[in-house]
């Protein structure tokens, strides 16, 4: 089943401890993204990966770094989490052309104490 | 640049009555344009998109959306909702090769019996 899995699904946090939320696709898609989503905000871009060791900022990238080592991975880390983190974050995927929709993953509904 | 608006951050609709949930963009090329739904506690999943084809698009569960022009719209619309319609849409462009889509801040539908 092609899908994206994101873990962990839930995460309850202090301020300041290091934290990785993994994402993985499983249809050999080359761009990768994550997003956070917030009342009244919407979605608002994290991250993207064009390809294997591409990366750049999205809108708002302040307090996260991204990797992609593989195609098929794109952990998020949050190195030092403070509690304006707290927020439900998605990972997506796509074939890499405009006309290509995204497949997004279950959420990961983070909260920073 | 591109840009997607959302007209109406909640909807209210009764269950039967048609539904219409509004899209605009601005792009300086032809788009491509999406709907997603998020039921809650759940990613975000596609509707239907236009990709330059039809300009008429049916989706999932009854939806459609029409792309026009001049209107630089592409509006939701369902003849008869039903209490299961309840969730968030987003509407989002792309456009040529660009693989980062733009993401309105969603509309969320409320269904009464």
């Amino acid at each position: 089943e092609a899908q994206v899995t994101q873990n962990p699904r839930y995460l309850i946090t202090v301020t300041g401890k290091k934290l990785t939320v993994t994402c993985s696709q499983n249809m050999n898609h080359e761009y990768m993204s994550w997003y956070r989503q917030d009342p009244g905000l919407g979605l608002r871009q994290i991250y993207y990966s064009m390809n294997v060791e591409v990366t750049d900022k999205g809108d708002v990238p302040e307090g996260y770094k991204v990797s992609r080592k593989e195609k098929r991975n794109f952990p998020l880390i949050l190195e030092s989490p403070s509690p304006n983190q707290t927020s439900l974050y998605f990972c997506a995927s796509s074939g890499g052309e405009g006309r290509n929709e995204q497949f997004f993953g279950p959420g990961t509904r983070l909260t920073v104490l | 640049a591109q840009s997607v608006t959302q007209l109406g951050s909640h909807v209210s609709v009764s269950e039967g009555a048609l539904v219409l949930l509004r899209c605009n963009y601005s792009s300086s090329v032809p788009p491509y344009l999406f709907w997603y739904v998020q039921y809650p506690n759940q990613g975000l999943q596609l509707l239907l998109k236009y990709t330059s084809a039809a300009t008429l698009v049916k989706g999932i569960n009854g939806f459609e959306a029409e792309f026009k022009k001049s209107e630089t719209s592409f509006h939701l619309t369902k003849p008869s909702a039903h209490m299961s319609d309840a969730a968030e849409y987003f509407c989002a462009s792309s456009s040529g090769g660009s693989y980062i889509p733009t993401f309105g801040r969603g509309t969320s539908l409320i269904v009464h019996p």
